[in-house]
């Protein structure tokens, strides 16, 4: 069965400090990927996506992603952090042989220290 | 942009109740989902809908059942409430196909 699997439950970085949270899945298909923030009391918001070509991927707030086929992840990062990247944040695997549906990782909530 | 609204942002209703959440979009997608969100259990699929009166099942669909009768409109129905069903409901639309989704805003929903 697909799996997603967001290792940090909870994440405290300091503000300036680098980021990157995990995300690793489980397909036995080609997959496209996704990382969402939520903020508290909202929707979820596309940071950034990954289909084809380039492995690394740049998004919305200064954010990249990495993917990586050998090791099955795609793994989000941020050079700087700060202190309104507040918030959960949630991997999401597909694939078009499972029919498009996506499977989301549990979240990592981010916390950052002033 | 695309907008994704759902009717309803806070609920509470008592065990037993029938429930209805609307989510409506303005973007002439495709495709409509109904997810659940729970604290360490992520989002879980409920139901989700890829054309006009179509509807599958997700992974998680008892106790709910759906509605689509036009393409801008998703109904997540809750025939008889239950506590276990207390919980934060997003909507999703997608064009079709491969894609990202666009969530509302959520649907909190406490059953006593």
């Amino acid at each position: 069965a697909q799996s997603v699997t967001q290792p940090d439950i909870h994440i405290t970085v300091s503000e300036g400090a680098s980021l990157e949270l995990r995300c690793n899945y489980s397909y036995g298909a080609t997959p496209y990927l996704f990382w969402y923030v939520q903020s508290p009391g909202q929707g979820l918001q596309l940071l950034l996506k990954y289909f084809s070509g380039d492995t690394l991927v740049q998004g919305i707030k200064g954010f990249e992603a990495e993917f990586k086929r050998s090791q099955s992840s795609f793994n989000l990062r941020k050079p700087s952090v700060h202190w309104s990247d507040a918030a959960e944040y949630f991997c999401a695997v597909g694939a078009m042989e499972y029919g498009n549906k996506l499977v989301f990782g549990a979240g990592t909530i981010l916390r950052v220290k002033s | 942009d695309v907008k994704v609204t759902q009717s309803s942002r806070y609920l509470v209703k008592r065990t037993g109740e029938k429930v209805f959440l609307e989510c409506v979009q303005d973007m002439d997608h495709e495709n409509m989902f109904w997810y659940r969100q729970d604290p360490g259990l992520g989002l879980r699929l409920i139901y989700f809908s890829y054309d006009v009166k179509m509807k599958e099942k997700g992974d998680i669909p008892e106790g709910y059942s759906v509605s689509r009768e036009k393409k801008e409109r998703f109904s997540l129905i809750l025939e008889s409430a239950s506590t276990n069903q207390t919980s934060m409901y997003l909507c999703a639309t997608r064009a079709g196909g491969p894609g990202e989704l666009f969530f509302g805003e959520g649907s909190r929903l406490t059953v006593l």
